[in-house]
């Protein structure tokens, strides 16, 4: 089945600078990864995904870029925020049916004033 | 708005009881999933079901079953609960595979926050 590893666990920045998070994925036949984010307390949300016919996808601040020849994915946020403060999670989608997704551990930031 | 239900926020129960998570949904979405989130292993997939009376083991399923007679309502079954089974308990739905745009997307519920003692 799919791995999914996710780096680093956590992850403190100023306010205004730029984070980044890191994903992998094993199976080379997965075309779809969704970022949720999940503030203390409250249940996951998506908040970016990207397909495998795509390399980047940006929304305002949030940016995700997909290497499908590494098999890597990550999640961009500029002009950080204290707001951003959440625990993010990436995925990746199991080539099986059913929709299934295999999360990765994820990332703590913190964004300090 | 996709909106996922979970029955109880916080349950606490004895070891060796049974328990009952019920998640419901109320967007007509065929897939259902039951995750168990814990600090540093991101959220694990228990099991997860794909139709009315259908269901397919996930990563950990092992201690757990579930039960979908209704297409919104998806429980998950702790049969004689232990104290390695307290967890926060996630619950997803998804509408069904290529028939929507963001079909792949998973809408969770708040969670149930489950002790055993």
């Amino acid at each position: 089945g799919e791995n999914v590893e996710q780096h680093p666990s956590t992850l403190s920045v100023q306010e205004g600078d730029s984070a980044v998070i890191k994903c992998t994925y094993s199976d080379s036949a997965s075309n779809y990864f969704p970022w949720y984010k999940q503030e203390l307390g409250k249940r996951p949300q998506l908040i970016i995904d990207i397909r495998s016919n795509v390399g980047e996808k940006k929304d305002q601040r949030i940016a995700v870029t997909l290497n499908k020849t590494a098999k890597h994915f990550s999640l961009h946020i500029t002009e950080t925020q204290p707001e951003d403060s959440a625990v993010y999670f990436c995925a990746a989608k199991d080539t099986g049916g059913g929709n299934k997704l295999t999360f990765g551990t994820g990332t703590q930031l913190k964004v300090e004033l | 708005d996709v909106k996922v239900t979970q029955s109880s926020r916080y349950l606490v129960k004895r070891t060796g009881e049974k328990v009952f998570l019920e998640c419901v949904q109320d967007m007509d979405h065929e897939n259902m999933f039951w995750y168990r989130q814990d600090p540093g292993l991101g959220l694990r997939l228990i099991y997860f079901s794909y139709d009315v009376k259908m269901k397919e083991k996930g990563d950990i399923p092992e201690g757990y079953s579930v039960s979908r007679e209704k297409k919104e309502r998806f429980s998950l079954i702790l049969e004689s609960a232990s104290t390695n089974q307290t967890s926060m308990y996630l619950c997803a739905s998804s509408p069904l595979q290529g028939l929507a745009v963001g079909g792949e997307t998973q809408y969770f519920g708040p969670g149930t926050r489950l002790l055993v003692l």
